[in-house]
């Protein structure tokens, strides 16, 4: 079946650095995908929606400057966290809209990547 | 704007019985998608079940059945004959033709040998 290749798994980082994650579709294009963030025991909030070869979409209060997406080809969409601080410390996942489990599509999900800022 | 709605922050079932997932839902579409998924603590996110608005009978999936009521609404998760590897976090979702796709809170379940 499809899936999504997601890394790192874990990252540890000094506050101000920047870290980058990245999500590759295997077996299968993503023209699309989802980056949610995730605060322990809270649920998954959707960041941003990119596209392949266009801008990517923010929801509201997400700072684009911050959170750089960059969707470059059909099969890899990384997220990159700048100037990274103890706050912005958390799960990150990604996901791509795959086929064949309904008529709305289906979704596959990274493995999510968990951030900590020291 | 969509909006999933799951009121049970947490839930304990005895090994073997069944456990019903709350989830209820608010959107303008007419069309439009529900999932639910399973996020054990290593975090990944494990697809159960798939209902589309426009279909007519309840999704099953092995254990995993959704109790479907579109004039309430809600979209239930059934999960029969519980297990112990069960025990994880469940999100109920919603996905739209607008290609947006919302999660529920959660609800944390946990099987009781």
């Amino acid at each position: 079946g499809a899936v999504v290749s997601q890394h790192p798994s874990w990252v540890i980082c000094k506050s101000g650095t920047s870290v980058k994650i990245e999500c590759r579709s295997l077996d299968f294009q993503a023209t699309t995908m989802f980056w949610y963030r995730q605060f322990p025991k809270q649920s998954l909030m959707l960041m941003a929606t990119s596209n392949e070869g266009s801008k990517a979409t923010y929801e509201q209060g997400v700072e684009k400057d911050k959170f750089l997406i960059n969707h470059a080809s059909l099969t890899l969409s990384t997220l990159t966290v700048t100037s990274a601080h103890p706050e912005d410390s958390s799960f990150y996942i990604c996901s791509a809209p795959t086929s064949g489990r309904g008529r709305l599509g289906g979704y596959t999900f990274g493995s999510g990547t968990r951030l900590t800022v020291v | 704007a969509q909006k999933i709605t799951q009121t049970q922050p947490g839930m304990f079932v005895q090994e073997k019985e069944a456990v019903t997932l709350d989830c209820t839902y608010d959107t303008s579409d007419q069309s439009y998608g529900l999932f639910w998924y399973k996020q054990p603590s290593s975090g990944e996110m494990i697809f159960l079940i798939y209902q589309g608005s426009y279909d007519e009978q309840n999704a099953t999936e092995g254990r995993y059945s959704l109790n479907f009521q579109k004039a309430r609404k809600s979209a239930n998760l059934v999960i029969s004959a519980s297990q112990l590897g069960d025990s994880a976090m469940y999100f109920c979702a919603i996905y739209n033709t607008g290609n947006q796709f919302y999660f529920g809170t959660g609800t944390s379940l946990t099987v009781i040998p």
